[in-house]
């Protein structure tokens, strides 16, 4: 079945460690997208990728980087530098053209103790 | 500043009733418009969207209406059933921008 996969589904990481959420979709989309969820507040995003080995920022990249190796995979690192990381992370592909909506996955609950 | 607004942070309506969600925008140079539906620990799943050239569009029991000159659009749920019950956001997107701006969400409660 297409779809797009995140993974893990739920992540604990120490203060001061950088930790890395997978993302991966079969379903030949250019675009690929990381938005994050804090409670109360909209999608907002961190970066996103219209093409293979190029990306840009989002409303809030700082602390995060991303990489686009592969079509099918957009991996998001969250380093040390982010100030307030626990949070619901999502990440999204779309066909990337215009009025094309944006296939979720299930996401990853972020937890920094 | 938020270009996409829900002002009603959460909404309950009986079940078999009509659910009228709202959302309000800024940029009057925002030409698609999409609805996302969301359980809790889940990602959203687009359930509508409406292109800036119409004013209605429609799909079974959802219907979403734009009033551009209002620069407000509205998602109607008839008659609603209790697995609406979810966070509803609204979000926009700009020519071919690859970007899609949110609303907060409305979380709709149905009552049985």
């Amino acid at each position: 079945d297409g779809g797009i996969t995140q993974s893990p589904k739920y992540l604990f990481r120490k203060e001061g460690q950088n930790v890395t959420l997978s993302c991966e979709q079969n379903l030949n989309h250019d675009a690929m997208y990381w938005y994050r969820q804090d409670p109360g507040q909209g999608l907002r995003l961190i970066y996103y990728s219209q093409i293979v080995n190029d990306f840009q920022k989002g409303d809030i990249a700082e602390g995060y980087s991303v990489s686009r190796e592969k079509k099918e995979s957009f991996p998001l690192t969250v380093t040390s530098a982010q100030k307030n990381p626990t949070a619901f992370y999502l990440c999204a592909s779309g066909k990337g053209s215009s009025g094309s909506e944006a296939f979720f996955g299930q996401g990853t609950r972020l937890t920094v103790v | 500043d938020q270009q996409v607004k829900q002002n009603s942070p959460s909404l309950s309506v009986q079940e078999g009733r009509i659910s009228i969600l709202n959302c309000d925008y800024t940029n009057s140079m925002f030409d698609y418009f999409l609805w996302y539906k969301k359980y809790p620990a889940e990602g959203p799943t687009f359930l509508i969207s409406i292109s800036s050239i119409k004013d209605k569009n429609e799909d079974g029991r959802f219907t979403v209406f734009l009033n551009k000159s209002a620069k407000h659009l509205s998602l109607h749920i008839v008659p609603s059933q209790p697995g609406d019950s979810a966070v509803y956001f609204c979000a926009a997107r700009q020519g071919s921008n690859y970007q899609l701006i949110w609303g907060a969400g409305t979380k709709l409660i149905i009552k049985p």
